[in-house]
C-alpha cells in the first residue's frame, strides 16, 4: 500500500516564504503531484514530478527525492488568496484493488497580514 | 481547455433514495476518469477508476452496488449512490484523465455535496 504523511496545519505571513513538506512510501512509485484546494472547491494543479530535483514555476516551486520518499512545496512572496490546503498526491504504476493515485492528508495554509 | 463540469453542484434527498451524479468533459476526451469522496477537513478518497466501456475499478471497501459507475461515453461518468444514508453525506468530487496523455495529470470537476436527510 501507500502512506503519505504532510504537517496538519502551517501558518505563515504575507511576503514571506513558506515550504509544505511530503513524506511517502510507495512501491512502484510513478509520479508526486501537488494540488492546492480552497474551502468547499475542487483541487486545482500545481505541480508533477517524477524525477529528483527542483521543478519552478512562477511563485511555487516543487522538489523531489526519491531515495528519501520526500517532496516539499515552496511557495515565495505569500499572499492572502495562497490560504488554502495543499495536497501531496502520489502516483504508483503497480496497483492492488484498483489503486493507483493516492492523496495525503493535506496541510491546511494560513497566510496572516 | 481541459474543463471538467459535475451536475448537480449540490443535492439533498432523503434516506433510502438514490441519486445519480454526473461528470463531463467539455473539451477533451476522457477513457478514465475517477471518483473521489472528501469528507469535512478531511483529504480526498479515491472512490473508483471508471473506464469507458468497461467495469469500473474500485477501491478496497468501496460497495459497487452501492455506488453504481457507469461510462458509457469518452465525455461521460455517472455516479449514482443507491438507498443513500445520512453518513453517504459528502462532497464526491470527479476528476478526468485526456486519453493519451501520458503526463497521468487529473482535471478536476468543481464537486457535488450530497447531503441526505
Amino acid at each position: 500500500g501507500q502512506n503519505i504523511d504532510q504537517p496538519t496545519e502551517m501558518t505563515a505571513t504575507e511576503g514571506a516564504i513558506v515550504q509544505i513538506n511530503c513524506t511517502y512510501q510507495t512501491s512502484g512509485f510513478n509520479g508526486l503531484f501537488w494540488y492546492q484546494q480552497h474551502a468547499g472547491e475542487a483541487p486545482t494543479f500545481l505541480s508533477y514530478n517524477v524525477l529528483d530535483g527542483l521543478e519552478e514555476k512562477g511563485r511555487f516551486s516543487s522538489f523531489l527525492s526519491r531515495s528519501k520518499g520526500y517532496s516539499y512545496l515552496l511557495l515565495k512572496e505569500l499572499q492572502m488568496k495562497d490560504s488554502a490546503s495543499y495536497l501531496c498526491a502520489v502516483r504508483a504504476s503497480t496497483s492492488n484493488y484498483g489503486q493507483n493515485f493516492v492523496f495525503g492528508p493535506g496541510t491546511r495554509l494560513s497566510v496572516l497580514p | 481547455g481541459a474543463v471538467v463540469s459535475q451536475h448537480p453542484s449540490w443535492v439533498i434527498c432523503k434516506s433510502g433514495t438514490s441519486v445519480k451524479i454526473e461528470c463531463r468533459s467539455l473539451d477533451f476526451q476522457a477513457t478514465t476518469m475517477f471518483w473521489y469522496r472528501q469528507f469535512p477537513k478531511q483529504s480526498l478518497m479515491l472512490m473508483a477508476t471508471s473506464n469507458e466501456g468497461s467495469k469500473a475499478t474500485y477501491e478496497q471497501g468501496v460497495e459497487k452496488d452501492k455506488f453504481l459507475i457507469n461510462h458509457a461515453s469518452l465525455t461521460l461518468s455517472t455516479l449514482t449512490v443507491t438507498s443513500a444514508h445520512p453518513e453517504d453525506s459528502s462532497f464526491y468530487i470527479c476528476s478526468a484523465r485526456v486519453t493519451g496523455d501520458n503526463s497521468y495529470e487529473q482535471y478536476f470537476g468543481p464537486g457535488t455535496r450530497l447531503t441526505v436527510t
